[in-house]
């Protein structure tokens, strides 16, 4: 079963842009993880917040968690060609991570 | 990058096979994990170790089995490889710090196991 979902399943944005993305989750979470992962490798951690977090900043990425919707969404300022990549959220239960499918963003240069 | 290597990069088997992944760590972090990749599921979970010959099953484990013997070393086999087991292998590992067993992971680059 899948913890998270994210939507849109992709999205094509102009460099200089930002683009958002968002998650669901199903049951309750200890954290939600955000990672990108390049074509062709493995998957990188971009940031984590906790379930009695609302928001979180990390360079040009802004994390929100509404535990009521159960929900979350990623955003990134002022996108760059190099962040081209796919996105998956991880709701994170008690004992493991589960994956959402993921968004492919492509930013245009 | 943390350090984590997987072997082999690429293999293609016949379906009958028996095949073994290897993931290795350098970082002496407590948890791996093996995770499959394919295209409309995203990553699923297999198998995970929370320390030297402890492991337990995730949530597609038929047909696979694991192995940890030392801390560094995290092996996946497949005792007779199915087409359906034809995906992209990906071993992660996390600290576990304060026996936090959901905190950040680290992934190697992956096995693509084609299996004819």
């Amino acid at each position: 079963s899948q913890q998270g979902e994210e939507d849109p399943q992709a999205l094509s944005i102009q460099e200089g842009e930002n683009a958002t993305m968002n998650c669901s989750y199903k049951t309750s979470i200890n954290n939600l993880q955000w990672y990108r992962q390049n074509s062709g490798r493995g998957l990188v951690h971009l940031i984590l917040i906790r379930s009695n977090e609302r928001e979180k900043h990390s360079g040009r990425l802004r994390v929100t968690l509404d535990t009521s919707k159960k929900s979350s969404s990623l955003l990134i300022t002022a996108s760059r060609a190099a962040d081209t990549a796919s996105y998956f959220c991880a709701g994170a239960g008690s004992y493991q991570l589960t994956f959402g499918k993921g968004t492919k963003l492509s930013v245009i240069p | 990058d943390a350090g984590i290597t997987q072997s082999p990069r690429h293999k293609v088997t016949e379906t009958g096979t028996p095949v073994t992944l290897r993931c290795h760590q350098t970082e002496n972090h407590r948890y791996m994990y093996w995770y499959r990749q394919d295209p409309g599921h995203g990553l699923r979970l297999i198998h995970y170790s929370y320390g030297v010959k402890d492991t337990d099953k995730g949530e597609v484990s038929d047909g696979y089995s694991v192995s940890r013997s030392k801390t560094e070393d995290f092996l996946l086999t497949l005792e007779s490889a199915t087409s359906s087991q034809t995906s992209v292998y990906f071993c992660a590992i996390s600290e576990g710090l304060a026996g936090e067993r959901t905190d950040t992971q680290y992934f190697g680059p992956g096995t693509r196991l084609t299996v004819l």
